[in-house]
């Protein structure tokens, strides 16, 4: 089992570019959840996917959006880039029926906009 | 969101246990308390969770208080690998509201 992966790993990106950041969850997992984490801080949640629909979100604009696909990976796409959107960007998987369970997180996608 | 508060960092010794508080006042019934750990340029890592009752995993433990507004991990044995950052976090809809957690600082 490979666990959570995502990709890219790295990427660089200028203001006002958009982007798309890809996620495969766990096998058997059926959620997935984005977080973004600025140096020095602590992950903040995006929002949470499960069975293709947008099941909660966090506060971030509506510039940031994503989708689930039926094989349950997922995409976070951030459009018109701004220098404060540079972060380490975390996938998250789990199972949704499990509820309050663990959560396995990929190794992120490290994005800088210049 | 419940919010937790941790102290900042915390400091040990290799081979010592380490004792890792958190507080929760605002905890719900439905709240699970959840700890994960956070090395350097990795992703997250699920540590242990629980509701009420302690418990145990091979990687650490975890106290509950009684009124369920404390908690604490227990590292039985520190190693190097442990240095990380610690994050408590309560969890009722599988969304992780991530605190700055506490820095653990492991000395040989």
């Amino acid at each position: 089992d490979a666990g959570v992966t995502q990709s890219p790993t790295h990427l660089i990106k200028t203001r006002g570019q958009q982007v798309t950041l890809r996620c495969s969850p766990k096998s058997g997992h059926d959620t997935v959840s984005w977080y973004q984490q600025a140096l020095g801080q602590g992950p903040q949640f995006i929002f949470q996917y499960y069975e293709e629909e947008e099941r909660q979100r966090g506060n971030f604009p509506d510039r940031f959006s994503g989708h689930q696909f039926p094989n349950y990976s997922s995409e976070l796409n951030v459009n018109a880039l701004l220098l404060g959107d540079s972060a380490l960007y975390l996938c998250a998987s789990t199972d949704g029926l499990a509820g309050g369970g663990e959560q396995f997180f990929g190794p992120g996608t490290r994005l800088t906009v210049l | 969101d419940a919010k937790t508060t941790q102290p900042n960092s915390m400091e040990s010794n290799e081979e010592e246990p380490v004792h890792l508080p958190c507080n929760h006042s605002t905890i719900s019934g439905t709240d699970y308390i959840h700890w994960y750990r956070q090395l350097p340029s990795q992703g997250p890592e699920y540590v242990i969770h629980g509701l009420t009752s302690n418990v145990n995993n091979r990687m650490a433990s975890l106290a509950i208080a009684e009124d369920r507004k404390s908690s604490t991990l227990i590292l039985h044995r520190a190693t190097l690998r442990d240095a990380a950052v610690y994050y408590c976090i309560l969890v009722n809809t599988d969304k992780l509201i991530f605190g700055t957690g506490t820095r653990l600082q492991v000395f040989p």
